[in-house]
């Protein structure tokens, strides 16, 4: 157990809806990156907040939106979501701006039908 | 742009049977090298970090190592259980980095009794 919750574990949804994926880090850590995993992509970093301030943005789609709040747990909003957006949704977390070791949490199964 | 590449993408091994995974990369200025083991459905789990050419580290049967262009993970007298996707990834130092992972697509591994 890597101390990074995710809710929820499993999702469906149709296309066009919007949901909503919930992270919350280890206790302490001010970092949380939002990473993508889909069989075609491989592991793609999407977003990085430290303290509730965006620090990197990777390959994120204008759909997708996130923050990070004052008690340090994060959201990931999808928005009108297409079939091409199922996949496997990670957070991590770590303990340093520019941090070095991520812990990574459970995922998010999202499925769009 | 930052690069990542694993290789074999699939490596069979009879129980005992040492091998070697490798992830060779581009980067403009490695702040470290990380290997993590990913279970099917589940989150990354962190293995090693890497900082400079030369360094090695080790944990049970794992050892990674790392030169200038590429790392190395041996695996020595594998059991089943040390069947999984092992993921390699970096990170750079520039700027707009802010500790992003930069993942390889993964070496799957299946060890057989």
């Amino acid at each position: 157990d890597s101390g990074v919750t995710q809710t929820p574990k499993h999702l469906i949804t149709a296309t066009g809806q919007r949901v909503t994926l919930r992270c919350s880090p280890r206790s302490g850590d001010l970092s949380v990156y939002w990473y993508q995993q889909s069989l075609d992509q491989g592991l793609q970093f999407l977003i990085h907040y430290y303290n509730g301030e965006e620090r990197a943005k990777g390959n994120i789609l204008e759909r997708f939106s996130a923050q990070q709040f004052p008690d340090l747990h994060s959201e990931l909003n999808l928005s009108s979501l297409e079939l091409g957006d199922s996949a496997l949704y990670f957070c991590a977390s770590s303990p340093q701006t520019r941090g070095r070791k991520q812990y990574f949490g459970p995922g998010t199964r999202l499925t769009v039908t | 742009e930052d690069q990542v590449t694993q290789s074999p993408e699939a490596l069979r091994l009879q129980e005992g049977e040492s091998s070697s995974l490798n992830c060779s990369y581009t980067v403009s200025g490695l702040r470290g090298l990380f290997w993590y083991r990913q279970d099917p459905g589940k989150g990354p789990e962190f293995l090693f970090t890497l900082y400079s050419a030369g360094e090695e580290k080790e944990k049970e049967r794992l050892k990674a190592t790392l030169t200038k262009k590429e790392s190395f993970l041996h695996i020595t007298a594998p059991k089943p259980e040390d069947s999984a996707t092992y993921l390699c990834a970096v990170q750079s130092s520039g700027a707009d980095s802010w500790g992003k992972l930069q993942f390889g697509a993964g070496t799957q591994v299946v060890v057989t009794p």
